[in-house]
Order: C-alpha cells, then sequence, then structure tokens
C-alpha cells in the first residue's frame, strides 16, 4: 500500500524540549511539505523541500528545522524557539513541486 | 499575492438537502483551485481541483465545484447531502505555473442532521 505516514500520532512535550515529528512516503514523490494547522486558521506551511539535501522556508519556519537526507523521508523538529508549538501538523507529499499535494493523517502535538 | 475566503466556518444542512460551500479567492496572475475535506484528526483528501480546463469539476463522493472567473468564485456544491458529509472542508489556490504553493482557506464545517 502506498501512502504518507506519520507518527506518533499524538505527541506532548514539556516546555524548553526540542521534539521530532516523523514523515515518511513511498509514493516515489520528489517533493515534501511540512504545515502547522490552528482552529479557525486553515493551513500554513512551515517548509517544503523539492528534492533531496534541499528545503525551502515557507511563512512560519521560525522555531521549526527540517532534513532532507533521504527521498522517503522528512522530518520535522520543533525547538524550544517555537512560541506556541501546541498544534496539528501535518506532512504532504508530490510528484512533482508543481503537482498536486497529497497529505499524511498529522500529528497532534501539545505542549504541557 | 493569492488569498482565499470561504464564507461561513459553520453550515447546517439537513439529510438530503443541498449542500453550498462558498469560496472566493484573489489571485493575481491565473490561478488552480482545489477543495479538500478533513475528517476529525485525520490529514486532508481532495475533493477536486480546477486547472484551467473545464469550469465545471465533478469530483470524489458527490461533489462538483464551478470555477467562475467573473465573480472569482469556486463553491462547492452537492445535491443530496448524507450523515457521512458532516467533516471540515478546505478551499485553496495556488498559482497554476511552477511551485504549487498552497494558501488555504480558514475552513467549513458542514454539519449534516437526520
Amino acid at each position: 500500500d502506498g501512502g504518507i505516514t506519520q507518527s506518533p500520532k499524538y505527541l506532548f512535550r514539556k516546555e524548553g524540549q526540542n521534539v521530532t515529528l516523523s514523515c515518511e512516503q513511498n509514493l516515489n514523490h520528489d517533493a515534501m511539505y511540512w504545515y502547522r494547522q490552528d482552529p479557525g486558521q486553515g493551513l500554513r506551511l512551515i517548509y517544503y523541500s523539492q528534492i533531496v539535501n534541499d528545503f525551502q522556508k515557507g511563512d512560519i519556519a521560525e522555531g521549526y528545522s527540517v532534513s532532507r537526507e533521504k527521498k522517503e523521508s522528512f522530518p520535522l523538529t520543533v525547538t524550544s524557539a517555537q512560541k506556541n508549538p501546541t498544534a496539528f501538523y501535518l506532512c504532504a507529499s508530490t510528484r512533482s513541486y508543481t503537482d498536486t499535494q497529497y497529505f499524511g493523517p498529522g500529528t497532534r502535538l501539545t505542549v504541557l | 499575492a493569492q488569498s482565499v475566503t470561504q464564507l461561513g466556518s459553520h453550515v447546517s444542512v439537513s439529510e438530503g438537502a443541498l449542500v453550498l460551500l462558498r469560496c472566493n479567492y484573489s489571485s493575481s496572475v491565473p490561478p488552480y483551485l482545489f477543495w479538500y475535506v478533513q475528517y476529525p484528526n485525520q490529514g486532508l483528501q481532495l475533493l477536486l481541483k480546477y486547472t484551467s480546463a473545464a469550469t465545471l469539476v465533478k469530483g470524489i463522493n458527490g461533489f462538483e465545484a464551478e470555477f467562475k472567473k467573473s465573480e472569482t468564485s469556486f463553491h462547492l456544491t452537492k445535491p443530496s447531502a448524507h450523515m457521512s458529509d458532516a467533516a471540515e472542508y478546505f478551499c485553496a489556490v495556488s498559482p497554476n505555473t511552477g511551485f504549487q504553493k498552497l494558501v488555504f482557506g480558514t475552513g467549513t464545517r458542514l454539519l449534516v442532521s437526520p
């Protein structure tokens, strides 16, 4: 079964800790994306990557970091510098960066 | 710059009634337009997309949307609502060339009553 997997589904973090969210795809897609979703605000782009070893900041990159060492994987680290990290995080991928985006099931991060 | 406005954060219909979810866009270049659906605590699923071919676009689960350039609208409709249609719906816009950077609306929650 091809698809996008995100883990864990729920994540709890203490203030001041970094945490890494996993996103893996077996669709052989070149491009991958991270979005943040807050109630009543729609989705906002954090980072995106068009190819391996390359990524660009989106609209709200401050306090986040990513890596793209493998085509299948695009992990997102939420650092302690992110002032309000509690949110639902969605990963997406596309065959090419001009193609329609398909989304994973999401990770809900809660800072305690 | 591109933006999307979804009128109504909540829409309530009865089962069997017409569903109409409104989306207006602003774009300085010809747009691609999308409707996505999200069930609770899940990712987004593509319902349909407009990519400058036919202005009436048919999607999954009986939904369709019509691109009206003169009204800068891309409203989503379904003739007869089912209970399973209860979800949140997002309209999104991107430029029709190059990187498809999606700009999302704030979403409309559809409530379906028996």
